[in-house]
């Protein structure tokens, strides 16, 4: 089965620091891996979608990779700013279901 | 445009009750997932509705647990006769397709049953 396993569960960091998230998978069997950030009593929104033949994916100060041989992805945030703290998810597209990792709750402090 | 909408989005019920909660996907998205997120853990798959397909129930916990999709669109999760431990946040999400499109959320129903 599936298992998606996201380090830190936890991070804090001063306003404008580059920092890295990662998650890694058990199976290299995957159709894409999403990335995803989750408010307080929010739903998730999308933020990067990595099709498994891609090796990454950037949208504005986000870079995202993925090494499937490895099974890790690894997503980049340049310059933090306190808007960018909330729960940040990863999410491997199995067949007919998506496997979640627990998440890393960033704090970005001003 | 319009995202996914559930409804309603926060019920109280009491344990042995019945409950039904709603999920409108985006328009067009033939893909329709239901995810249950408890206080502290992981995000746990429900069920998957593809298109006209037979629906993958096969992360439904309980036969107290059923879901349909009338028409291809509107998705109802129904719990019969709930229990304390059915206290969660219950996600619905939907994709243009089911392999390469992003997922997109509700907001999600916070069920609390006493």
């Amino acid at each position: 089965k599936q298992e998606v396993t996201q380090i830190p569960a936890a991070l804090s960091v001063p306003e404008g620091e580059n920092l890295v998230l990662n998650c890694s998978f058990t199976d290299s069997a995957i159709y894409n891996l999403q990335w995803f950030r989750q408010d307080p009593g929010k739903g998730l929104t999308s933020l990067l979608l990595i099709q498994s033949s891609q090796r990454e994916q950037t949208s504005g100060r986000l870079n995202a990779s993925l090494d499937k041989s490895s099974g890790r992805s690894t997503l980049y945030i340049a310059a933090s700013q306190p808007g960018d703290s909330a729960t940040y998810l990863c999410a491997v597209k199995g067949f007919n279901k998506f496997y979640f990792g627990s998440g890393t709750k960033l704090n970005v402090k001003p | 445009g319009a995202g996914v909408s559930q409804s309603p989005s926060n019920k109280v019920t009491e344990k042995g009750k019945d409950v039904e909660l709603r999920c409108d996907p985006i328009s067009g998205h033939t893909a329709l997932y239901w995810y249950r997120q408890s206080l502290g853990q992981g995000l746990e798959f429900l069920i998957y509705f593809q298109g006209n397909s037979a629906p993958d129930k096969s992360g439904l916990p309980s036969d107290r647990f059923s879901a349909e999709r009338t028409g291809g669109s509107v998705s109802t999760l129904t719990i019969q006769r709930t229990q304390q431990e059915d206290s969660a946040v219950y996600l619905c999400a939907s994709s243009l397709t089911g392999s390469d499109s992003p997922l997109h959320f509700g907001n999600g129903t916070r069920l609390t049953v006493t």
